[in-house]
This record gives structure tokens, C-alpha cells and sequence, in this order.
């Protein structure tokens, strides 16, 4: 069980628009700690997708963005594409375990 | 180009040892802090430890913590992770995974392929 909660599925339909959330606590997202989002296809090692709560990697479109506001994060997904299909995951540190942590991570279906 | 490439990973019975290896390329290792994550099969990621660019700080999470030790030689370009004492909840794929543009941030960038442990009699 994550610190660092998340849906364990979202779906949409394609050209929609998705959001997964990531919901922490005062010991880590809450305590200003940045919060990362990770894409990881089927077979394949995690690819960064936003870093430092709302900044984009070169390379990854911009239909992908992320927030944070108080105790959760987000990470909005515009347009979906059948290849957006995936796991998602968050990452933020944690004072109380004095280590970083992932969400449990978020299984995107597009429809 | 920047990359790590993970070796090491074995069938062992549990309480065994194995050693895991991580080498760096493309860039100047020396001067970046690096980390293991692990995923058991069809689970999520999971954060392992932490080491400083020196060597001099490192961290574990709790589920490791006494059982596995994380080292560098910034000579040899490398990073390892001794791990003792294997359970078999220990069975994952390990990742090595560092921050190369996103410095300060601590975002993982770069990741290796990954090599898999099983722990299982």
C-alpha cells in the first residue's frame, strides 16, 4: 500500500481528455515536496513524462501536463491515443519514511 | 548516448546474496546521483535506494534496509547493489534510474533495461 494513492484504472475514449490523480499527504506531496509522473508501456522500462509538478521533458508532446494543489497532484492527458495505453505512475519524496515513493500506479485504457 | 545497462540478476534460493551491477555510459558519471527501483511481476514501482554522486549519503527504503547495501566506483563507471538475506518477495525486475537533465529535481530520466532477481527454492 503507496503513500501515494492513485486510481487503479481511468479510460477514454480517443481525442478525449484523462486525468489521474495522485493523492498524499503532509509528509510528502502536502509538504512541498515535487511530484513526478512516469509513462511505462507494455515490456518496457518508465519513461518520464513531467517533473517538478508541471514540467515537460523535451520530447514528450505537450498533451500531457500536470498540477498540484495542496495534497494531490495530477496529470491531465489531452486528446488521448490509443498508444497513450499504459501504466502510469507518480513519485514524490517522503519525509516520514525519509525516502521517495511511487504511486501504485494507473492502468489508462483508451476505449 | 546516456545509458545504463543492469547485470547480475539470478535465480536464488531465499536467504541467499547476489550482487547487482550497474554501468554508465555517455556521460560523466561521477558527477550524478543514482538509485535502484524494483517492480515484482504485474506490480508497481517500487523505490529501493539512493546514493550521492561522492558515495557518501545513501538511502534505503525500510523494506531493504539492513539487508541491502548500495556502492559506486566512479572509476569503473558502475553502481551495485549487494543484497542479502533474499526473500522471495525480493523476486523483481531492479532498475537503475538517475536524474541527468532533471538535476534538482530528482526526476528519473534515465533508466536501464533492468535485470530480474527471483528468489524462490
Amino acid at each position: 500500500q503507496s503513500v501515494l494513492t492513485q486510481p487503479p484504472s481511468v479510460s477514454g475514449a480517443p481525442g478525449r481528455r484523462v486525468i489521474v490523480s495522485c493523492t498524499g499527504s503532509s509528509s510528502n506531496i502536502g509538504a512541498g515536496y515535487d511530484v513526478h509522473w512516469y509513462q511505462q508501456l507494455p515490456g518496457t522500462p518508465p519513461k518520464l513524462l513531467i517533473y517538478g509538478n508541471t514540467n515537460r521533458p523535451s520530447g514528450v508532446p505537450g498533451r500531457f501536463s500536470g498540477s498540484k494543489s495542496g495534497t494531490s497532484a495530477s496529470l491531465a492527458i489531452t486528446e488521448v491515443q490509443a498508444e497513450d495505453e499504459g501504466d502510469y505512475y507518480c513519485h514524490s519524496y517522503d519525509s516520514s519514511l525519509s525516502g521517495w515513493v511511487f504511486g501504485g500506479g494507473t492502468k489508462l485504457t483508451v476505449l | 548516448e546516456v545509458q545504463l545497462v543492469e547485470s547480475g540478476g539470478d535465480l536464488v534460493q531465499p536467504g541467499g546474496s547476489l550482487r547487482l551491477s550497474c554501468a554508465a555510459y555517455g556521460f560523466t558519471f561521477s558527477n550524478y546521483e543514482v538509485n535502484w527501483v524494483r517492480q515484482a511481476p504485474g506490480k508497481g514501482l517500487e523505490w529501493v535506494s539512493y546514493i550521492s554522486s561522492s558515495g557518501s549519503s545513501t538511502y534505503y527504503a525500510d523494506s531493504v534496509k539492513g539487508r541491502f547495501t548500495i556502492s559506486r566506483d566512479n572509476a569503473r563507471n558502475s553502481l551495485y547493489l549487494q543484497m542479502n538475506s533474499l526473500r522471495a518477495e525480493d523476486t523483481s525486475l531492479y532498475y537503475c534510474a538517475m536524474a541527468h537533465r532533471t538535476t534538482g529535481h530528482n526526476a528519473y530520466d534515465i533508466w536501464g533495461q533492468g535485470t530480474m532477481v527471483i528468489v524462490s527454492s
